[in-house]
């Protein structure tokens, strides 16, 4: 069970909009539709913004948006702002018993 | 609304076993629902530890389920992590978390700092 596979890290503009990947393979992420992605603020806890590949919790900023294609999962952050700034992690359901597979996360830069 | 504390020693000897227990309000354990554990090591990323199923039935992390106890207490309102053998590679911030269908964690508790050392 490897972690997914995500980039270092990803800068942006305010305003502008940004894509992170997390590619995982057909035993995660492309085997299941139970994606989801976390916003990791420094010294807080994870926070849920995406499952089920798309789905936002209630609360969560429209900004933010995900999609999957075969074994890679995409997050989307549209209008760039300073509060964006904060780590990102994808997740994964990795069966068959309920095993789940973190991503190795993004830094997310707001220049 | 669902909230998770985490507690337990934050320094364990080398060889020893880690053990936090998690306290769950604002909702019933005894409800047909799934809580986990996450880690994340100073600076690094997150890892799931495990999770475990109302009735008692718990799943783990291959790479640690050697080492993994998750066992739950309904009637308190809680459930525990314990790691047995413990070495410096498992000093992390040790998250307990809600594992709704399909997703590892929400909510999650505020995190717990927990160093292996002598």
């Amino acid at each position: 069970q490897s972690a997914l596979t995500q980039p270092a890290s990803v800068s942006g503009s305010p305003g502008q909009s940004i894509t992170i990947s997390c590619t995982g393979t057909s035993s995660d992420v492309g085997g299941y539709d139970s994606v989801s992605w976390y916003q990791q603020h420094p010294g807080k806890a994870p926070q849920l913004i995406i499952h089920a590949v798309s789905k936002r919790p209630s609360g969560v900023s429209h900004r933010f948006s995900a999609s999957k294609s075969g074994n890679t999962a995409s997050l989307t952050i549209s209008g760039l702002q300073a509060e964006d700034e904060a780590d990102y992690y994808c997740c994964s359901f990795a069966g068959p018993s309920p095993s789940y597979v973190f991503g190795t996360g993004t830094k997310v830069i707001v220049l | 609304q669902v909230q998770l504390q985490e507690s337990g020693p934050r320094l364990v000897k080398p060889s020893e076993t880690l053990s936090l227990t998690c306290a769950v309000s604002g909702y019933s354990m005894s409800a047909d629902y799934n809580w986990g554990w996450v880690r994340q090591p100073p600076g690094k990323g997150l890892e799931w530890i495990g999770s475990i199923h109302h009735s008692g039935r718990a799943y783990y992390n291959p790479s640690l389920e050697s080492r993994v106890t998750i066992s739950i207490e309904t009637s308190k309102n809680q459930f525990s992590l314990n790691v047995m053998s413990v070495t410096a590679a498992d000093t992390a911030i040790y998250y307990c978390t809600g594992v709704p269908n399909g997703v590892a964690g929400d909510p999650w508790g505020q995190g717990t700092l927990v160093i292996v050392s002598t």
